[in-house]
């Protein structure tokens, strides 16, 4: 079955800077790959997505890319704000209506 | 902007005793899901549920859960015999298909 490898565990960055989260999947069916950011006593909140037919999708200071070669696709948050800490979870499924596979989480710390 | 609601946010219960857990999907949504969030660990899927039936299951899923959605607006997950271990966060979500899933803010199951 599918399995989901998230990096690193714990990302501080100084405000302003970039971050940078990676995850890379097993199962090459996959096609959907959202991305969620869970604050303290929260659920998961859908920051962005991306389908396997675009290599890449930009929604303000959020980018996602996705190597469907490699089977890796990436979070990128540009400017961090101290709003931005959270722990992000990035995912895979067959579809937006199949089950995700979670990754591990992120932690991320924006240092003022 | 519409909500998934979860109910309660958080529970406490004896081993062995039932719980139900209760949601309130997006209205115009056909596909409804459960999490669960040990603790710690990733979040791991459960069951999804369509057109009044299970459309997947997980192993964790076994006889001691069950679903239900008893009118048109309640989704409900059942544990019926709870044990130490069921104690993490539940999160329902529903989803169209077609714009990924939204989560509801968690309940908090603690088998005691």
């Amino acid at each position: 079955g599918e399995n989901v490898e998230q990096h690193p565990s714990t990302l501080s960055v100084q405000e302003g800077d970039s971050a940078v989260i990676k995850c890379t999947y097993s199962d090459s069916a996959s096609n959907y790959f959202p991305w969620y950011k869970q604050e303290l006593g929260k659920g998961p909140q859908l920051i962005i997505d991306i389908r396997s037919n675009v290599g890449e999708k930009k929604d303000q200071r959020i980018a996602v890319t996705l190597n469907k070669t490699a089977k890796h696709f990436s979070l990128h948050i540009t400017e961090t704000q101290p709003e931005d800490s959270a722990v992000y979870f990035c995912a895979a499924s067959k579809g937006s209506n199949y089950q995700l596979i979670w990754g591990a989480g992120t932690k991320l710390i924006i240092k003022p | 902007e519409p909500e998934v609601t979860q109910t309660p946010s958080h529970q406490v219960t004896q081993m062995g005793q039932e719980v139900i857990l209760r949601c309130v999907p997006i209205s115009n949504h056909l596909y409804f899901y459960w999490y669960r969030q040990i603790l710690g660990q990733k979040v791991e899927f459960l069951v999804s549920f369509y057109n009044n039936e299970i459309s997947e299951k997980s192993e964790i899923f076994d006889d001691q859960f069950s679903v239900e959605r008893p009118d048109g607006s309640n989704f409900t997950l059942k544990i019926r015999s709870t044990k130490l271990e069921d104690s993490a966060m539940y999160f329902c979500a529903s989803s169209d298909a077609t714009d990924g899933y939204t989560f509801g803010s968690g309940t908090r199951l603690t088998v005691v």
